[in-house]
């Protein structure tokens, strides 16, 4: 009930390619749902996040896409970049006053030249 | 410039030895949080707190502890009763009064048992 699993584990892109990462969760309470990027050796760093209400969020060349009933989210980048090379965490937030965040496995992304 | 400083960058520990990594944030934040991270299964919640003097388990607490003695800090302590310790430790934190709910993280610290 607690998870959020996250696929694939790994993706290869072509510069100028869209990187699309899915996630899914069982938790109909969970109500925020942000995208972390890492850098290697570097702490993750907030993408972008949309809640339950909405079933896109657009920022730039991140768009998050959220099916409800699906109880899917998923990250798509457009025009993927060498530079966008790193790790991927979907999470959902458990509602209560810990702001407690439940993370997906994470997929690292290669964008090739 | 406000932030969250995890220290040191890389700890070695001997076998059934303590240690404490420390993490302090100058961004007035209510909540921190610890989370382990391995390869292929993503960060792991170790403990958490939302005010001075306390703090809630997270998933994977066995072998760890934490103490919230000051809002700024939230050290945590590698014990010898944690079977494998070696990994990347991160701290976060959170400010509880906005409702954007993002998490500031630390670079982290990665621990190695030698």
């Amino acid at each position: 009930q607690q998870q959020v699993k996250q696929s694939p584990q790994s993706l290869i892109v072509q510069k100028g390619g869209i990187s699309i990462i899915n996630c899914a969760y069982e938790n109909t309470a969970f109500d925020y749902f942000p995208w972390y990027q890492q850098f290697p050796g570097k702490g993750p760093a907030l993408l972008i996040a949309i809640r339950p209400d909405v079933s896109e969020k657009k920022e730039g060349r991140f768009t998050i896409s959220f099916n409800k009933s699906a109880k899917q989210f998923s990250l798509h980048i457009m025009d993927s970049q060498p530079g966008d090379s790193a790790t991927y965490f979907c999470a959902a937030r458990v509602g209560g006053g810990y702001n407690k965040l439940i993370f997906g496995a994470g997929t690292r992304l290669a964008v090739h030249p | 410039d406000g932030g969250i400083t995890q220290s040191p960058k890389y700890l070695f520990r001997k076998e059934g030895q303590n240690v404490t990594l420390s993490c302090e944030q100058n961004l007035n934040h209510d909540a921190m949080y610890w989370y382990r991270q391995d390869p292929g299964q993503g960060l792991r919640l170790i403990y958490y707190s939302q005010i001075v003097n306390d703090f809630q388990k997270g998933d994977i607490a066995e072998g760890y502890s934490v103490s919230r003695e000051k809002k700024e800090s939230f050290p945590l302590t590698v014990t010898s009763a944690q079977k494998n310790p070696t990994a990347f430790y991160l701290c976060a934190s959170s400010d509880l009064q906005l409702a954007n709910y993002g998490y500031t993280f630390g670079s982290g610290t990665r621990l190695t048992v030698v």
